[in-house]
């Protein structure tokens, strides 16, 4: 099983901020089968980015994924207030495994 | 508009059974692969497992603290998704989710959700 580990566990910025999120893989992720949800509270996660940097539909551009084989990042470029939420990394080239997410919090 | 609707949740007693439905509208169910995935009280997402397309084998795979005691069968005449649950346990107890792939290829659709308790 591939095992995700996300750091940090919660991040602390301010509206306007670029926050830069990590997802560390036990081992290589094929073909970048890698992806992020997005989860606020009360709510089903949202897709925003798969094959490590495609955004999915409806996804804004200040969100942007990078990576490749254990080391992936999500980018978001200028942080909104509706940003703020839990982050999910997940893989699914080998069966499906998520990280224990990254909670966004207002500075 | 896809819609992934969940029901069949609530209270049960450990060494229970229960089986949640997803109903399904909005895109060609028949061709999707479909996902459970649940989330305990305060806690991150677990995958569930999976069950590919008939066309694609209509195979399923799951996560290892469910196997053997979790089934997830489907209904393309009637576009559902099941999760037949046995042998429950209180660490079962969490929220679970149906998702599908249909657009990408991962989890790009999500229901909201219905909640499974354990509890004796």
């Amino acid at each position: 099983e591939i095992v995700l580990t996300q750091s940090p566990g919660t991040l602390s910025l301010s509206p306007g901020e670029r926050a830069t999120l990590s997802c560390r893989a036990s081992q290589s992720v094929s073909s970048s089968y890698l992806a992020w949800y997005q989860q606020k509270p009360g709510q089903a996660p949202r897709l925003l980015i798969y094959g490590a940097s495609s955004r999915a539909t409806g996804i804004p551009d200040r969100f942007s994924g990078s990576g490749s084989g254990t080391d992936f990042t999500l980018t978001i470029s200028r942080l909104e207030p509706e940003d703020f939420a839990v982050y999910y990394c997940q893989q699914y080239g080998s069966l499906c495994t998520f990280g224990q997410g990254t909670k966004l919090e207002i500075k | 508009e896809v819609q992934l609707v969940e029901s069949g949740g609530g209270l049960v007693k450990p060494g229970g059974s229960l089986r949640l439905s997803c109903a399904a509208s909005g895109f060609t169910f028949s061709n999707a692969w479909m996902s459970w995935v649940r989330q305990a009280p305060g806690k991150g997402l677990e995958w569930v497992g999976r069950i590919k397309s008939k066309t694609d084998g209509g195979t399923t795979d799951y996560a290892a603290p469910v196997k053997g005691r979790f089934t997830i069968s489907r209904d393309d005449s009637k576009n559902t998704l099941y999760l037949q649950m046995n042998s429950l346990k209180t660490e079962d107890t969490a929220v679970y989710y149906c998702t599908s792939v249909v657009v990408t290829p991962t989890l790009d659709y999500w229901g909201q959700g219905t909640l499974v308790t354990v509890s004796s």
